[in-house]
């Protein structure tokens, strides 16, 4: 069954760092979106992406952050310079036009 | 805008017992309802969805969840629970397609479903 894959499952980084989280979508989907789940609080949606652009993105979804499908598979999210509130897992979904299918997460934790 | 309300954040029951996970939401257009369940550690395993045709729709492992527009709700249930159904379940929603909402799930607050022999 085709799956989203998402690379790191955990990154540890130092607060100011950049940081590139990546998400293989299944293969014949055309959303892309970015979620982050802070720990003890609800899934949050940061950014949609359609047709090599961004569709819509969350008040949380601020200059640091950037997202790109660089080649026909990969879609990343880059974070310029992390805070410590960036801590957080980051979910990368991609759809058709129906349901959202997650990837396993990446745990990002930013000391 | 649309939003969900998870009106239990844990439900305890006995292996074997029928459960019921309540989610309500509130929204100005049709939406697209969905039920999401996180194993520990794991990610976000899409469990059903609503679309639109038959307002029971049934998913894996044995769960339905039936829409009811007039109560805005869409309550998740099974008949019988197995101690593997341990796990936090997440409703969601989002605007249907052709809305200005379409593709940006809200999520609730989750429901911490704990399965005991």
């Amino acid at each position: 069954e085709p799956e989203v894959t998402q690379t790191p499952s955990h990154q540890v980084t130092q607060m100011g760092q950049e940081v590139i989280l990546r998400c293989v979508p299944i293969s014949n989907h055309l959303y892309f979106y970015w979620y982050r789940q802070i720990l003890g609080q609800k899934v949050e949606f940061l950014v949609s992406f359609y047709n090599n652009e961004i569709s819509e993105k969350s008040e949380i979804f601020d200059d640091q952050f950037s997202v790109e499908r660089p080649d026909g598979s990969n879609f990343t999210l880059k974070i310029r310079s992390t805070k410590l509130e960036d801590s957080a897992m980051y979910f990368c979904a991609s759809s058709e036009s129906g349901a959202e299918y997650f990837g396993a997460g990446t745990r990002l934790s930013v000391l | 805008a649309q939003s969900v309300t998870q009106l239990d954040s844990q439900v305890p029951v006995f292996e074997e017992a029928p459960v019921e996970l309540r989610c309500n939401y509130s929204s100005s257009v049709s939406v697209y309802l969905f039920w999401y369940v996180q194993y520990p550690n794991q990610g976000l395993q899409l469990l059903l969805k609503y679309l639109s045709g038959s307002t029971l729709v049934k998913g894996i492992n044995g769960f339905e969840a039936e829409f009811n527009k007039s109560q805005t709700s869409f309550h998740l249930r099974k008949p019988s629970v197995h101690i593997s159904d341990t796990a936090e379940y997440f409703c969601a929603v989002t605007g249907s397609l052709l809305t200005d909402s379409w593709g940006k799930l809200q999520f609730g607050a989750g429901t911490q479903v704990v399965v005991t022999p």
